[in-house]
């Protein structure tokens, strides 16, 4: 059995300050994990992912994660944020091989001038 | 250029009118699956697919039917559509190294 937490359902910042979106999974295997971004009326696309090797991974748009087996965690940071950056963010598990995906709730992320 | 579609896009029907959503991907891939997103709830699996006419149901099946004749489709057949399935549909096809695909999504309404 696998499960998500993202704390927080909104989090917001001003341009230029830290993003940091949080994520605790659960999973009975090792787990791949992954972040989506969701703009507004459009599809998810992938953040980035960590499967194995390096754990701390980095993705598009200057995010990227830490997977922390030690705390269950796979937190999303950005040094500085951008208006551009605002959108509805989802953790992600995957574990064993049935390739499923177990998603968290979101965190919808706004960015204040 | 790797591509999932998704059709159609946007659909209101009726309850109790008998409606399908196609998936289709160019990639060969063999394992599919459709998610239902709601607000506040994310995305939730309600079937999936490891090959040719091997199906299962994900976290949400009830209501759903789908079926995988040939690789590349992975239809979702809605039987007999309630309000309650009102929601926003992704499929997604992964490779074997955790290559991810997710279409653009089908808007659907039941009033």
């Amino acid at each position: 059995a696998q499960s998500v937490t993202q704390l927080g359902s909104h989090v917001s910042v001003s341009e230029g300050a830290l993003v940091l979106l949080r994520c605790n999974y659960s999973s009975s295997v090792p787990p791949y994990l992954f972040w989506y971004v969701q703009y507004p009326n459009q599809g998810l696309q992938l953040l980035l992912k960590y499967t194995t090797g390096a754990t701390l991974v980095k993705g598009i748009n200057g995010f990227e994660a830490e997977f922390k087996k030690s705390e269950t965690s796979f937190h999303l940071t950005k040094p500085s944020a951008h208006m551009s950056d605002a959108a509805e963010y989802f953790c992600a598990v995957s574990g064993g091989s049935n390739y499923k995906l177990t998603f968290g709730k979101g965190t919808l992320l706004t960015v204040n001038p | 250029e790797a591509q999932v579609t998704q059709n159609p896009r946007y659909l209101i029907t009726v309850t109790g009118k008998k409606l399908t959503v196609t998936c289709s991907q160019n990639m060969n891939h063999e394992y599919m699956s459709w998610y239902r997103q709601d607000p506040g709830l994310g995305l939730r699996q309600i079937y999936y697919s490891m090959n040719v006419e091997v199906t299962d149901k994900g976290d949400v099946p009830e209501g759903y039917k789908v079926s995988r004749k040939e690789k590349r489709n992975f239809p979702l057949i809605l039987e007999s559509p309630s309000p309650n399935q009102t929601s926003l549909y992704f499929c997604a096809t992964f490779g074997r190294a955790y290559e991810q695909y997710f279409g653009p999504g089908t808007r659907l309404t039941v009033t």
